[in-house]
């Protein structure tokens, strides 16, 4: 049973242009959403961050979206640069429990120039 | 940014030996995680330890065992490796906030 889903596996971008990274999570228990970024042989690299009390947080150039009535997420990079190419994963976890974070499969991204 | 380390990064090991890959951070944090990741899947947690003495398996089952001796290590052992152990396996901590923080990852071949 999957509870975090990253439907798409890869996307690609141009240069400059907008990324839009989807995530869905089927458990309304989760109140706290993770991006990470991992390059290849290396660990993942935390990216940003949201709380279910918020709907939106940014970070440079990187912004989440949380739709909670729609179980779903978003992250966007704007501009997009080819130094993000890598994979990106969306974790979830419940606050108040002992944090562990469950990961979505990862949307390899590819920002040509 | 974080400190915290896995050796080997890199292991091919024959059918039925043991392994233990080593998992140590330097931050003081209490929990600490392993999760195992095949190319193109999600990262799997297979075990985790909310402190000394502490550790629990994760959701996905694993042959493998962990110890927790000390805050600051974590190290994971297969008795008999076989080639379904193959993968990528992640080592994590996190304190007080839900960011765990990873470490490079130790790719495994059993041949």
């Amino acid at each position: 049973d999957q509870q975090v889903k990253q439907n798409s596996p890869s996307l690609s971008v141009q240069e400059g242009r907008i990324s839009i990274l989807n995530c869905d999570y089927t458990n309304s228990m989760f109140d706290y959403f993770l991006w990470y970024k991992k390059y290849p042989a290396e660990g993942p690299t935390f990216l940003i961050s949201i709380s279910s009390i918020k709907d939106k947080n940014e970070d440079g150039r990187f912004t989440v979206f949380l739709n909670k009535s729609a179980k779903h997420l978003s992250l966007h990079i704007v501009p997009s640069q080819p130094g993000d190419s890598a994979v990106y994963f969306c974790a979830a976890s419940r606050s108040g429990g002992y944090n562990k974070l469950i990961f979505g499969a990862g949307t390899r991204l590819a920002v040509h120039p | 940014e974080a400190d915290i380390y896995q050796t080997p990064r890199y292991l091919v090991i024959g059918t039925g030996k043991k392994i233990t890959l080593e998992c140590s951070q330097t931050m003081g944090h209490d929990k600490m995680y392993w999760y195992q990741q095949d190319p193109g899947m999600e990262l799997h947690l297979i075990h985790y330890s909310y402190g000394v003495n502490s550790t629990e398996k994760g959701d996905l089952s694993s042959e493998s065992t962990v110890s927790r001796i000390r805050t600051e290590h974590f190290p994971l052992t297969l008795e008999s490796a076989r080639p379904s152990h193959t993968s990528q396996y992640l080592c994590a901590s996190s304190g007080f906030t839900m960011r765990a923080f990873f470490g490079q990852g130790t790719r495994l071949t059993v041949v």
